[in-house]
Order: C-alpha cells, then structure tokens, then sequence
C-alpha cells in the first residue's frame, strides 16, 4: 500500500523550530518529486514547497522562503521540512504529498499523509 | 499568485441528486498542449484530500464514472452524476499550470 506518515509536530513557541519527517513507503520513493502542504482553519490549503526527485531542484512559497527548508534522503524513503522562525500563521496541519504526473512545473498531488498538527503558541 | 474562486461554497444535495461545483482562476490554466492545468479533490471529514480529477476533465485511478470535470481557459465545473453518501466532503479546485499552485477556498457538500 503506498503510503505516507509524518511526524515531528507539536507545540512550538513563537520564534521557534520545528523539523517535520516524512516516511514514505509502498513506492519507488526515490523516483518521486515531493511536496508540502499545509491546512490551517483560516488560510485552506496552501501549498508550501516541492523537491525534486534527486533533491537538485526546490521550489518554495513566499510565506515560507528563507524560513523552511525541505530536503530529502532517499536512502531513508524519507522527506523533510525544517521550519524556523515560527509564528502564529504557521499553526497549521502539515501534510508530506507526492507529485503527480509529469505536467508543470510541480505537477499536481495524487498521495498525501494524515498530517502532522504544528500549533505555534506562547 | 493565482487566485481560485470556487462557488458555491455550501452546497446542500439529496443523495441521488445531482450536483455542481464551479472553479475560476484568475488567469487561463490552457497550457499550448491543450491541457487545462487544473485538478479537483475531495476531502471528506477527518481525512486528507484525494484526487478525483486531474488536468481538467481526467478521473484519477479508482474515482467512480458519476464524477466528471469539464472546462476551459478560466472557468471549470465538477459534476457528479448521481450523489452518494460517500461523496459528501469539501471539494477543492487546485491549479498547477504556475508556481505556487493554489488552491480554491472549497465548496462544502452536505446532505440536505
């Protein structure tokens, strides 16, 4: 089964880090672009940063460049996302998402985790 | 960043009825090999969104035949054929033809 688990959310106060993990298995992992994604109540879905399969290529929303990191190792069948400089706007489920299809310049998302819950609070 | 407008936003439906769900951007999603670079999910209550449709009118691997997309340039429409109870969720629109892909606010399918 393809699957995606990701961990390492949490409480974190403002001005904090926080790296998230993500395991990837029931596919050829290491022939995947991935993503980040995160859901928050006041914000929806958006859509915060992609890797490409061998990690030579990143691209990253506005809201969070320069502040998160995504990185991957596919030894591990893993993904991650170092997240710095936390604030409120950043509380927020964050999901690890596989790139779907071969069409622009991210593709689309056709796999996503259950989520992590990073809650960014004094 | 493209904006994603979606209507309506709640959407009361008697199971076995049809429905339908408009998605617009802000700029044309036709890409010069004719595709339409827009996908549609389907997040039901406590799980993670699924893809239903992608590249405008192409059902995902499993998505029953009732749900189809259509549309061109600006403007989409998601339809399903004959609602069942396993449809009722939040629907969202996601383009993918700029960088960031964005999303639309969704459109919440309830049962009437």
């Amino acid at each position: 089964e393809v699957q995606l688990m990701e961990s390492g959310g949490g409480l974190v106060h403002p001005g904090g880090s926080l790296r998230l993990s993500c395991a990837a298995s029931g596919f050829s992992f290491s022939t995947y672009n991935m993503n980040w994604v995160r859901q928050s109540p006041g914000k929806g879905l958006e859509w915060l940063s992609h890797i490409s399969y061998t990690g030579d290529y990143t691209y990253y929303a506005d809201s969070v460049k320069g502040r998160f990191t995504i990185s991957r190792d596919n030894a591990k069948n893993s993904l991650y996302l170092q997240m710095n400089s936390l604030s409120a706007e950043d509380t927020a489920i964050y999901y690890c998402a596989r790139r779907h299809g071969n069409y622009g310049p991210v593709g689309g998302i056709d796999i996503w985790g259950q989520g992590t819950m990073v809650t960014v609070s004094s | 960043d493209i904006v994603m407008t979606q209507s309506p936003l709640s959407l009361p439906v008697t199971p076995g009825e049809p429905a339908s769900i408009s998605c617009r951007s802000s700029q044309s999603l036709l890409h010069t090999n004719g595709h339409n670079y827009l996908n549609w999910y389907l997040q039901k209550p406590g799980q993670s969104p699924q893809l239903l449709i992608y590249l405008g009118s192409n059902r995902a691997s499993g998505v029953p035949d009732r749900f189809s997309g259509s549309g061109s340039g600006t403007d989409f429409t998601l339809e399903i054929s004959r609602v069942e109870a396993d449809d009722f969720g939040i629907y969202y629109c996601m383009q993918v033809l700029f960088v960031p892909p964005t999303f639309g606010p969704g459109t919440k399918l309830d049962i009437k």
